[in-house]
């Protein structure tokens, strides 16, 4: 099974916020990613965040970390249609730098009018 | 654009073939993660080399090796090809082994027919 989980879809309102979540298992990971992915496309990284910070925002993206519950969660404010893609979470498996990254098995997010 | 160059993106071949994919990474990079995406194992790690030295591995098949040559690029070569391993193969690159950023390639999708 995989050690990073996330929700496989998730539907919102163009103008809403949406929240996307994710668990992950290895106390030790040093940085945590959410990467966007488009149909056809590659991956493209949002944002990540340090495993010794709480939240970090970067304009319409918020990231939360709670270390306790290993619990991610990244929040995009005022969803717009060109959000809609796949979401995916990852941990990296080595101390100090990007190297192996643990993937979740995404998040597809849809984003109605 | 990531930088990150992949060829080719599209790739059809027979089962029991060898093929070779090719990432050229961002200018100054030196570090290069090969990476697949199927539908049944979702992201998976498969190799990391730094300035030409393998440094990490991951769930690669014995079928698969890759190398990274004085200029940087990589190739990650396939053989002995079966049908499960039809997928979408990323390369990655970063500017050491340390640091948290590394950004994607579009992927090269190979289908095993």
């Amino acid at each position: 099974g995989e050690d990073v989980e996330q929700s496989l879809f998730l539907s919102v309102r163009e103008g809403d916020s949406s929240v996307i979540n994710c668990t992950y298992t290895d106390s030790s990971s040093t940085y945590l990613y959410w990467y966007k992915q488009e149909p056809g496309a590659g991956l493209q990284l949002l944002t990540y965040i340090f495993s010794n910070m709480d939240m970090k925002q970067d304009q319409r993206l918020t990231v939360l970390l709670n270390k306790k519950d290993k619990h991610l969660s990244l929040r995009i404010a005022d969803t717009q249609t060109g959000d809609s893609a796949i979401y995916f979470c990852a941990e990296s498996m080595s101390a100090g730098s990007w190297g192996k990254l643990q993937f979740g098995a995404g998040t597809q997010v849809v984003v109605t009018p | 654009d990531s930088g990150v160059t992949q060829t080719p993106k599209h790739l059809i071949t027979a089962t029991g073939q060898r093929v070779t994919l090719r990432c050229s990474p961002r200018s100054g990079d030196l570090s290069v993660y090969w990476y697949q995406q199927s539908l049944d194992q979702g992201l998976q790690f498969l190799i990391q080399y730094y300035n030409g030295e393998e440094r990490a591995k991951g769930n690669i098949l014995e079928r698969f090796s890759a190398q990274q040559f004085p200029d940087l690029h990589s190739e990650l070569n396939l053989s002995s090809l079966e049908l499960g391993d039809s997928a979408l193969y990323f390369c990655a690159s970063s500017p050491g082994i340390r640091g948290a950023e590394a950004f994607f390639g579009q992927g090269t999708r190979l289908t095993v027919v």
